[in-house]
């Protein structure tokens, strides 16, 4: 079946910019998830989705970064007036409770702010 | 807030020859996941541990989990060159909320 999947695959974008980075879980899944990695760094949570729940905020780096996921399905990363250390691969991964809990990522968006 | 250590940071092995990355976790985890990064690529789920004290094994990858839970590693026997990339740890909390570990950087000389 069809995977997670994630648009653009890269974007370039000038300082000061708003960029919107879309994610589209496996279908049924109801846990999404989006991650910052920088080259050759570790993964940076950023939110949290789970079902009908509040997202789990607490690894946005600042208030120019949100999230949306409509209908517990489709998910937008924003970033507003973005600046040059945003620039890294952004990540989108979702799960189904009724597994492992294994997630399974997107092949992400890479990011490049000048 | 719980934090994930990974070590080492990177390994350089000759093909052949073992390889182990260690995991520790500040706080007790219900269960921990394991994911391999090749490069260029996504993160790629391995195996989860749940049980105090479970050894798992797939093929040359042996995975421990500390009888504390609070700390896993992965093992590799005899590495081959298609064991590049980055192995990353990620404890599981409450919510199926994960953190990662910083991940270790396996490159293997043949």
């Amino acid at each position: 079946g069809a995977g997670v999947s994630q648009s653009p695959s890269n974007k370039v974008t000038e300082k000061g910019k708003d960029v919107e980075l879309r994610c589209d879980p496996i279908s049924g899944h109801t846990a999404l998830y989006w991650y910052r990695q920088s080259l050759g760094q570790g993964l940076e949570f950023l939110i949290y989705f789970q079902g009908n729940s509040a997202p789990d905020k607490s690894g946005l780096p600042s208030d120019r970064f949100s999230a949306e996921r409509t209908g517990g399905s489709v998910s937008t990363l924003t970033i507003q007036r973005t600046q040059q250390e945003d620039s890294a691969v952004y990540l989108c991964a979702s799960s189904s409770l009724s597994s492992y809990n294994e997630q399974f990522f997107g092949p992400g968006t890479r990011l490049t702010v000048l | 807030g719980q934090q994930v250590m990974q070590i080492p940071q990177y390994q350089h092995v000759q093909e052949g020859e073992d390889f182990t990355t260690y995991c520790n976790s500040s706080t007790t985890l219900s269960n921990i996941q394991w994911y391999k990064q090749r490069p260029g690529g996504h993160p790629v789920f391995l195996i989860q541990l749940v049980k105090s004290g479970e050894v798992k094994k797939q093929k040359r990858l042996t995975f421990q989990f500390g009888e504390a839970k609070k700390n896993s590693s992965l093992h590799i026997t005899a590495t081959q060159t298609t064991d590049v990339g980055t192995y990353f740890c990620a404890g599981v909390r409450a919510g199926n909320m994960l953190t990662f570990g910083g991940g270790t950087r396996l490159m293997v000389k043949p």
